[in-house]
């Protein structure tokens, strides 16, 4: 099945500052990559999304990059501000079966944004 | 448009006992998932439904752990005998449609039910 890798797991920025995520997959007919951000005690929520047919999104200081040949794609957070402190996850949509549609996630990367 | 509800938000449960964390997907979706999510950790893909259809329960321990999703009413995910392993937030989700790579069907959660087991 489908392997995600993410890093690093903890990352400290301070505000203004960038922060990146990087994360690998494992199954080359995966082609849907959404990031999750997820705060203490709460629900993962969608922040933004990328499908294999793009390169690149942006949707204001988040920024999300696939490279499929290397089968590796990024979160990139400009600006940060200590609201974005939080645990994020990538995510890999595993090769469906007949109707099946399984995320396989990272295992997080917990994000600091130091006044 | 109220979100994807689960309830009870939290739960305590002695070892031996049942639990059952129920999820009702937002309107118009149809299809449910599960995850759970143990502490410090990523999720963990347990089971995909649809209305009275299990798609896919490939992350569904063997034994003790079952998932429903009756024509009427929320979905079920039902762990019998619980022992202290099974503690974790256990998250549901849902999509109006299923597998559709090419629309990367996007799924939402719900606030999750944290099961505790003592």
């Amino acid at each position: 099945g489908e392997n995600v890798e993410q890093h690093p797991s903890t990352l400290s920025v301070q505000e203004g500052d960038s922060a990146v995520i990087k994360c690998t997959y494992s199954d080359s007919a995966s082609n849907y990559f959404p990031w999750y951000k997820q705060e203490l005690g709460k629900r993962p929520q969608l922040i933004i999304d990328i499908r294999s047919n793009v390169g690149e999104k942006k949707d204001q200081r988040i920024a999300v990059t696939l490279n499929k040949t290397a089968k590796h794609f990024s979160l990139h957070i400009t600006e940060t501000q200590p609201e974005d402190s939080a645990v994020y996850f990538c995510a890999a949509i595993q090769s469906p079966g007949a109707g099946s549609y399984q995320l396989t996630f990272g295992k997080g990367t917990k994000l600091s944004v130091i006044p | 448009n109220a979100g994807v509800m689960q309830n009870p938000r939290h739960l305590v449960r002695r070892r031996g006992q049942e639990a059952r964390l129920r999820c009702s997907p937002m309107k118009g979706h149809s299809h449910v998932y599960w995850y759970r999510q143990l502490p410090e950790e990523g999720l963990k893909f347990m089971v995909y439904l649809q209305k009275e259809n299990i798609i896919d329960e490939s992350g569904m321990p063997k034994e003790r752990f079952s998932a429903e999703f009756p024509k009427e009413g929320p979905s079920i995910l039902r762990i019998q005998q619980v022992v202290r392993g099974d503690s974790a937030a256990y998250f549901c989700a849902s999509s109006p449609r299923g597998a559709d790579t090419f629309s990367g069907n996007t799924i939402y959660f719900g606030e999750g039910s944290w099961l505790t087991v003592v």
